[in-house]
């Protein structure tokens, strides 16, 4: 049964510390997305890869946030310094193709509380 | 920003009736998804519609487009306790290789 794998599920942290967050894609989907979820804004687009390449991460505070595609398995959301408003549930999806058809898979999530 | 915003935020039903969900959004789109999210957990899809089509049908499940108004709608037939979740609708930007866009969801509740 493929799936979105995510670790870790809950990560309760420091302010100013760094947090790490890892996504397992579909094996042979093309297309891994980042969404931030909180109860005031919903879902948020972090970030957006297309065969590893970032295409779109304006979403993404840029002087703490990263987000990186080291291969075809793996993406990492990383937050340096993380703040207690960065304290969200963290989602990797991934498709095979977007903006002209295809559904996304999501992960369980990652649960961050920055204290 | 918000591409999609869904209506009501909330709603409440007893099993049996039906749930209808409502999206609009305000560019020029592909196609329009939605998914399905319980408690805790990561989103699910559950139909997709293409902007030339007007009506889809998956089970229990009804979408219909207009994109003259830019909105879509969500009924579930025959609601279950199950189908207790939240309710989202995701678009595109109409160019190919975007990214879907979210809005804020429907948070339904079926009561036995």
């Amino acid at each position: 049964d493929a799936r979105v794998t995510q670790t870790p599920r809950d990560k309760v942290t420091e302010m100013g510390q760094e947090v790490t967050m890892r996504c397992q894609p579909i094996l042979g989907h093309n297309t891994v997305f980042w969404y931030r979820q909180t109860m005031m804004q919903g879902l948020e687009l972090l970030a957006y890869f297309r065969n590893r390449a970032p295409l779109d991460d304006s979403g993404m505070p840029k002087d703490r946030f990263s987000a990186e595609m080291p291969d075809a398995t793996l993406a990492t959301l990383k937050i340096q310094p993380s703040e207690p408003r960065d304290s969200a549930v963290y989602f990797c999806a991934s498709g095979l193709e977007s903006g002209v058809g295809g559904e996304l898979f999501f992960g369980e999530g990652s649960r961050l509380t920055v204290l | 920003s918000q591409q999609g915003e869904e209506d009501p935020q909330a709603l409440s039903i007893q099993e049996g009736e039906n749930a209808t969900m409502n999206c609009s959004y305000k560019t020029s789109i592909n196609n329009l998804q939605w998914y399905r999210q319980n408690s805790g957990r990561g989103l699910v899809h559950l139909i997709l519609i293409r902007s030339n089509e007007r009506e889809k049908h998956s089970g229990r499940l009804r979408v219909t487009l207009d994109t003259s108004k830019k909105s879509s709608s969500l009924l579930i037939t025959a609601s279950r306790a199950a189908d207790t979740a939240s309710y989202f609708c995701a678009t595109d930007a109409g160019q190919a290789g975007t990214a879907l866009i979210f809005g804020k969801g429907t948070t339904l509740s079926v009561s036995s």
